[in-house]
């Protein structure tokens, strides 16, 4: 199985701030990676596929890059709704597996 | 829009089986084009994607979970089924069902409520 490893855990960050997370791959994947954001009670979410497109809806503050085994998630200028875990995913092979999250958190 | 909803027991017994149901509403389980996934979330471990079934009732499962591992549809009824047998508290989770496109890599969407069961005596 391909293990997705999210750093850091945690972040801790004010409105307006700019956040990086950053997913990496056991192997190499292309850009078969997705990032989903899920806020405290709800489902996950899709933002982001094939690495750098935005799902449809998705803000434009998101942007994804990275390909083989190297990847990040930036927000641009956090918003208050934007304050919850978001996890990423390889969609290179099954079984599908995940990174641990990383939780932005209000600083 | 497609909407998932899953529901089952909330709570089961050590060694009984786990049986979940994902109720889809706003589109046709048949339209095809379509993976009809199951996701956990395991506390303190993060995700894991348990299996898919397509409308024709083809399968893949998770090798981690595969021998306790049955997933079915019923197209009637807009619904798609988990069963886990043999479960123990390893298998606490909040569950998930989902939808997967065919092209795979474009990620789950959407995501149904998701529901939490506990393994416990």
């Amino acid at each position: 199985d391909i293990q997705m490893t999210q750093s850091p855990s945690s972040v801790s960050a004010s409105v307006g701030d700019r956040v990086t997370i950053t997913c990496r791959a056991s192997q190499g994947i292309g850009s078969w990676l997705v990032w989903y954001q899920q806020r405290p009670g709800k489902a996950p979410k899709l933002l982001i596929y094939a690495a750098s497109s935005l799902q449809s809806g998705v803000p434009s503050r998101f942007s994804g890059s990275g390909s083989g085994t190297d990847f990040t998630l930036t927000i641009r200028s956090l918003q208050p709704e934007d304050f919850a875990t978001y996890y990423c995913q390889q969609a290179n092979s099954f079984p599908l597996t995940f990174g641990g999250g990383t939780k932005v958190e209000i600083k | 829009q497609v909407q998932l909803q899953a529901s089952g027991p909330g709570l089961v017994k050590p060694s009984q089986t786990l049986s979940l149901t994902c109720t889809v509403s706003g589109g046709s389980i048949s339209s095809g084009g379509y993976f009809w996934s199951w996701i956990r979330h395991l506390p303190g471990k993060g995700l894991e994607w348990v299996g898919y079934i397509f409308d024709s009732g083809t399968t893949s499962y998770n090798p981690s979970l595969k021998s306790r591992i049955t997933m079915s549809v019923d197209t009637s009824e807009n619904q798609f089924s988990l069963k886990l047998t043999s479960v123990t508290a390893a298998d606490t989770a909040v569950y998930y069902c989902a939808r997967l496109p065919l092209s795979w890599n474009e990620g789950f969407d959407p995501w149904g409520q998701g529901t939490l069961v506990t393994v416990s005596s």
